[in-house]
C-alpha cells in the first residue's frame, strides 16, 4: 500500500503490556519513528530506529523492526494511565516524513 | 518542551480571511517543516524549508504559502480560508536536510467559522 498503516484503537489494563503495530511503505526508509501525542499537545518523539537494526530497547519501550514485512511495532511494558495518548508511527523518506493515522491507546485502571 | 515555538496557540477566524502562523525552530536547527493535522486527513506534510530555501513540498494548497527568514523562523500563510482549513498546524524542526529526526512544536489550533 501507499500509506503508513496503524490500527486506530488499542485498550489495555494498567500494568499490562501494550503493543502498537505499524506497516510502512518504503523499504528504503532510513529511519522509523514513534511519536506520542497527548491531548491538546504536539507530537513528542518517543524513540526511533535505524533501518539496519532489528530491535531497540529504551526503558519500558521496545521497538521491533521487520524489514522484510515492512512492519514496525512499539511495545510498552507495564503500561500506565499516563501512557494514554495517540501514538504515531512515521518513516523518513528523503526530505519528507510520512505518518500513520495514529493509534489511540487507552489505559484502564 | 521540544524547543520549537509556535504562535498563536489558538486562532478563530472567518471564512475568506487570511492568517499567518509563526514558528521558531530549535536553536541551531536549519530545517523547518509544516504539517496539518485534521480529523479526516490525519497528519499531512505541507512543506519544508532548509536554511531559507524551499526543500520539499507536500499536500499544500495554492492558497497556502510559507517562507523561512534569515533568522530561520518560518511563517505559514493561509488565505481565502475555508471551513475545511480548520485544523491543528504543526511546525517541526531538525538540524539537517533529510533523513533525520524532527522535533515538533505544540501546534497552532485554527478554527474557521
Amino acid at each position: 500500500g501507499e500509506d503508513v498503516e496503524q490500527s486506530l484503537f488499542l485498550s489495555v489494563r494498567e500494568g499490562d503490556s501494550s503493543v502498537i503495530n505499524c506497516t510502512y511503505t518504503d523499504s528504503s526508509s532510513t529511519y522509523l519513528y514513534w511519536y506520542k501525542q497527548e491531548p491538546g499537545a504536539g507530537l513528542q518523539l518517543l524513540t526511533y530506529i535505524f533501518s539496519n537494526m532489528d530491535m531497540k530497547q529504551d526503558q519500558r519501550l521496545t521497538v521491533l523492526l521487520n524489514k522484510k514485512d515492512k512492519h514496525l511495532s512499539l511495545r510498552i511494558a507495564d503500561t500506565q494511565t499516563g501512557d494514554s495518548a495517540i501514538y504515531f508511527c512515521a518513516e523518513s523518506m528523503g526530505n519528507d516524513m510520512r505518518f500513520g493515522a495514529g493509534t489511540r491507546l487507552t489505559v484502564k485502571p | 518542551d521540544s524547543g520549537v515555538t509556535q504562535t498563536p496557540k489558538h486562532l478563530i477566524t472567518a471564512t475568506g480571511q487570511r492568517v499567518t502562523l509563526r514558528c521558531s525552530p530549535r536553536s541551531g536547527d536549519l530545517s523547518v517543516y509544516w504539517y496539518q493535522q485534521s480529523l479526516d486527513q490525519g497528519l499531512q506534510f505541507l512543506i519544508q524549508y532548509y536554511n531559507g530555501e524551499e526543500r520539499a513540498k507536500g499536500n499544500i494548497l495554492e492558497r497556502f504559502s510559507a517562507q523561512q527568514f534569515p533568522d530561520l523562523h518560518s511563517e505559514l500563510n493561509l488565505s481565502s480560508l475555508e471551513l475545511g482549513d480548520s485544523a491543528l498546524y504543526f511546525c517541526a524542526s531538525s538540524d539537517r536536510d533529510n533523513g533525520n529526526t524532527i522535533y515538533f512544536g505544540e501546534g497552532s489550533w485554527l478554527t474557521v467559522v
